[in-house]
């Protein structure tokens, strides 16, 4: 199947900094890429919905201006967390649906972010 | 997407057939049945996914039910590996994957 890579696998951060986690499409052209937080034990939350070039599409109760979300190029997508708080600790997964997946999103490997 | 409907847990023994059930009788005609498992801290993992018809793969048996009101995923030869939470999704390709609690499938040794 399609290959999504994502990195970091894990990050540490102080309270304040920013945190940018990096999603690759590896075999295929991603015309759509989705990010999704999940806290322990929990379901998959949808965080927002980008496609190439246009301007995500951010799911209600998520802030745009805390979660930057970069799709500038048909193999990468990029989440940034901006001024990390505790609160902001969880499981952030990327997928991404395109040229060759068909309907059938696939999904990186998750970063786990802890906020000290 | 179709609301799904999914018990919370099973155990199943090592080396039997896990046969998962998965409720969705609010699907429409142009939502197919998706079916994904998460390993702890991984990303979920594509397994099958059929709109009227039984489907197989190399991992799984999708078999739906004639009025397409229900489900079972079916592992053949369950192992340890199998052991994650099972995701049973209505999904008609147009948007996002949403995804419920799902069931937690414990293989036992």
């Amino acid at each position: 199947g399609a290959v999504v890579s994502q990195h970091p696998s894990w990050v540490i951060c102080k309270s304040g900094t920013s945190v940018k986690i990096e999603c690759r499409s590896l075999d295929f052209q991603a015309t759509t890429m989705f990010w999704y937080r999940q806290f322990p034990k929990q379901s998959l939350m949808l965080m927002a919905t980008s496609n190439e070039g246009s301007k995500a599409t951010y799911e209600q109760g998520v802030e745009k201006d805390k979660f930057l979300i970069n799709h500038a190029s048909l193999t990468l997508s990029t989440l940034t967390v901006t001024s990390a708080h505790p609160e902001d600790s969880s499981f952030y997964i990327c997928s991404a649906r395109g040229t060759i997946s068909g309907e059938k999103l696939f999904f990186g490997s998750g970063t786990q972010l802890s906020v000290l | 997407d179709a609301k799904t409907t999914q018990p919370p847990s099973m155990d199943c023994a090592e080396g039997r057939a896990a046969n998962l059930p998965c409720n969705h009788s609010t699907i429409s005609g142009n939502e197919y049945v998706y079916w994904y498992r998460q390993i702890h801290s991984q990303g979920p993992q594509y397994i099958i996914h059929g709109l009227k018809n039984n489907e197989t793969n190399e991992m799984a048996s999708l078999i739906i039910t004639e009025d397409r009101k229900s489900s079972t995923l079916i592992l053949p030869h369950a192992t340890l590996r199998d052991t994650a939470v099972y995701y049973c999704i209505g999904y008609s390709g147009n948007t996002p994957l949403v995804f419920g609690k799902g069931t937690r499938l414990s293989v036992i040794a």
